[in-house]
């Protein structure tokens, strides 16, 4: 069972650099989320989907773009990265049928941008 | 806005001792509550759940109570082991299952 699965596992990035984080899950889930952790303070909510085609803002959306093309996969990009962009970033999908929210997550891609 | 706080740590025990680790919520109507816990270099995972007021959430020996006139789902253990080491994150959704609100996190560090 693969779950939700996140490439890369990690990336070092320049200032100004874009990338795509990938993110792909196999549970047929209609939620999808990106979260980052930083030192403490906890997850914070970039950006989420509630299904093919519908994305929103979280908490900390600046500087990151997603889509949602497919109910699998949710890509996060960075336009142009900032040092204030180093963080892991954890992909989570969940439904809300029966299952009350519990989000399944990745095992997350640590970035640094130089 | 929904907001979580959980006890700062880092929390270093002794094997076999009990564990608490405080978390308090504020939230609109009536939310789910969750522990997930993070073991070195992986991600979360769900360690229990509780979905009204009074239910238990319990899983591997750990416990959790969803008190609504207080407000918390405090996580215990009554005997901790080296394994349990590990990140404690207390966390709500609401009618939204994209969204959860976390609290900080809780280091856990077991000592033989």
């Amino acid at each position: 069972n693969a779950g939700v699965t996140q490439t890369p596992k990690f990336q070092v990035l320049k200032t100004g650099q874009s990338m795509t984080l990938q993110c792909a899950q196999d549970m047929n889930h209609e939620y999808m989320s990106w979260y980052r952790q930083d030192p403490g303070m906890g997850l914070r909510l970039i950006h989420y989907s509630v299904g093919a085609g519908i994305t929103d803002q979280g908490e900390v959306p600046n500087g990151y773009n997603v889509s949602r093309s497919t109910t699998e996969d949710f890509p996060l990009r960075l336009l142009s990265a900032a040092p204030s962009q180093t963080s892991v970033y954890f992909c989570a999908s969940s439904w809300d049928r029966g299952a009350k929210n519990i989000q399944y997550f990745g095992a997350g891609t640590r970035l640094s941008v130089l | 806005g929904n907001s979580v706080t959980q006890m700062e740590g880092p929390v270093t025990l002794s094997e076999e001792a009990f564990l608490t680790i405080n978390c308090t919520y504020t939230a609109t109507g009536y939310p789910s509550l969750f522990w997930y816990v993070q073991y070195p270099g992986e991600g979360l995972q769900l360690l229990l759940k509780a979905t009204k007021a009074d239910d238990k959430g319990s899983n591997k020996g750990f416990e959790a109570t969803y008190r609504k006139e207080t407000t918390s789902f405090h996580l215990e253990k009554g005997s901790v082991q080296v394994s349990d080491s590990a990140v404690y994150f207390c966390a709500l959704s609401g009618t939204n299952a994209g969204k959860s609100t976390f609290g900080d996190g809780t280091t856990l560090t077991v000592k033989p």
